[in-house]
């Protein structure tokens, strides 16, 4: 039982470029969460899927896109990164909306 | 704007003692509250959830919850070195499909 799985762990790149992280839960939980963490600043809210089928805004939305492929997986999409969007981002997922949250191990992401 | 505020730290205590993190948060209507730790480079586990006002204990932990007041408490007895971490308060807000908002942490360092 993996809990939940994200990849890469690391990544660099540059000004411009796009990426994709990429997660998955085996716990068969209904609700996925993306989180970046910088330092002074906490955790933040940039997307979730409260469902299958469903994605809705966090607090820091901008510069970035989630897909929900099923209920496994849900990945997270920059397109043109920025050296604003260099941080840690984790997944997490709970059994429904708003329960316990499980988190992923973390993905650190540098933006030259 | 739901908030959670906690004091960032580092909170010191000898191995032994009992230290005592606090948590307040602004939406009167939340529901749910949860204690993670977080240690330096790794993802944020779950240590206890709590609902209803008054005590909770599980092991080592106590959390405390005073709706009234809007304030939850996290209480770690006996503190071991292997307890520095940073703590993270959560809460889940009062409408129904509310997402955790998380605090910014508290550092707990215990020294030998």
């Amino acid at each position: 039982n993996a809990g939940v799985t994200q990849t890469p762990k690391f990544q660099v790149l540059k000004t411009g470029q796009s990426m994709t992280l990429q997660c998955a839960q085996d716990m068969n939980h209904n609700s996925m969460y993306w989180y970046r963490q910088d330092p002074g600043m906490g955790l933040r809210l940039i997307y979730y899927s409260a469902s299958e089928g469903t994605t809705d805004k966090g607090e820091v939305p901008n510069g970035y896109n989630v897909s929900r492929l099923n209920k496994r997986e849900f990945s997270l999409r920059l397109e043109s990164a920025a050296p604003s969007q260099t941080s840690v981002y984790f997944c997490a997922s709970s059994m429904d909306h708003g329960e316990t949250q499980y988190f992923g191990p973390g993905t650190r992401l540098l933006v030259l | 704007q739901k908030e959670v505020e906690q004091n960032s730290g580092p909170l010191s205590v000898p191995e032994g003692a009992i230290a005592s993190l606090n948590c307040t948060y602004s939406d009167r209507g939340s529901q749910s509250f949860f204690w993670y730790r977080q240690y330096s480079g790794k993802s944020p586990e779950l240590i206890m959830s709590i609902y209803s006002n008054g005590d909770k204990e599980d092991g080592r932990f106590t959390a405390q919850l005073n709706k009234a007041s809007q304030y939850v408490s996290l209480l770690i007895r006996d503190s071991q070195p292997s307890d520095s971490a940073t703590y993270l308060c959560a809460v889940k807000g009062g409408r129904g499909y509310s997402t955790l908002t998380f605090g910014k942490g508290t550092m707990l360092l215990v020294s030998p």
